[in-house]
């Protein structure tokens, strides 16, 4: 297991469009983070997973932001009709546990530019 | 509401001296603390954390320290190396509270060769 696995790396789309991110976490961890960021900003949480069932969502993610983890595997991040305030590093992380002692493991994200 | 504040956006310091990064929170619900580093594309990556029952932990280079009643944390490096290069980003979470980060904005350290 080579850790987080985010794709694609980079996406561009025209505004409007809709796109749909993958996470495949380390295989052994329960848990499953989503965070956003932007320039000159630190990560910003999005989402979490426990196992399969999503457990808390962030005012930032408005109802055209939807996020799945079925089976409590890989998980996807929809936006639908994209704006250019879309554009940003959207990255996942996982852990086992609460990830205080380890961290969490974080993937290298997928940057995504709203034209 | 910026709950986690790094308020020096870069830092330059001599390699083999000791750099020094600070953070301060606003919440004091928050009782645990780490700290992550970030090379240009890619993922944020776990150094170290502080519990808020302690007020010290150290990992070889990297010490963490926790001033709760000034709601201050920092990290210590030393020696510096030019791999040590690299944004720096202080977050806090609160037990109970789904683990989830908050996350500060970030100082760039650079070492000097």
């Amino acid at each position: 297991d080579t850790g987080v696995s985010q794709n694609p790396r980079h996406k561009i789309t025209k505004r409007g469009q809709n796109v749909t991110f993958r996470c495949d976490p380390i295989s052994e961890h329960n848990r499953l983070y989503w965070y956003r960021q932007t320039l000159g900003q630190g990560p910003e949480f999005l989402t979490y997973f426990q196992n399969e069932a999503q457990l808390e969502k962030s005012r930032l993610l408005s109802d055209r932001f939807s996020a799945e983890r079925p089976k409590g595997s890989f998980s996807t991040l929809e936006i639908q009709r994209t704006e250019q305030g879309d554009s940003a590093m959207y990255l996942c992380a996982s852990s086992l546990g609460s990830g205080y002692e380890e961290g969490y493991t974080f993937g290298s994200g997928t940057r995504l530019t709203v034209v | 509401d910026q709950q986690v504040k790094q308020n020096s956006p870069s830092l330059s310091v001599q390699e083999g001296r000791i750099s020094i990064l600070n953070c301060d929170y606003t919440n004091s619900m928050f009782d645990y603390f780490l700290w992550y580093k970030k090379y240009p594309a890619e993922g944020p990556t776990f150094l170290i954390s502080i519990s808020s029952i302690k007020d010290k932990n150290e990992d070889g280079r990297f010490t963490v320290f926790l001033n709760k009643s000034a709601k201050h944390l920092s990290l210590h490096i030393v020696p510096s190396q030019p791999g040590d290069s690299a944004v720096y980003f202080c977050a806090a979470s609160q037990r109970g509270g789904n683990e989830k980060l908050t996350f500060g904005t970030g100082t760039r350290l650079t070492i000097i060769p």
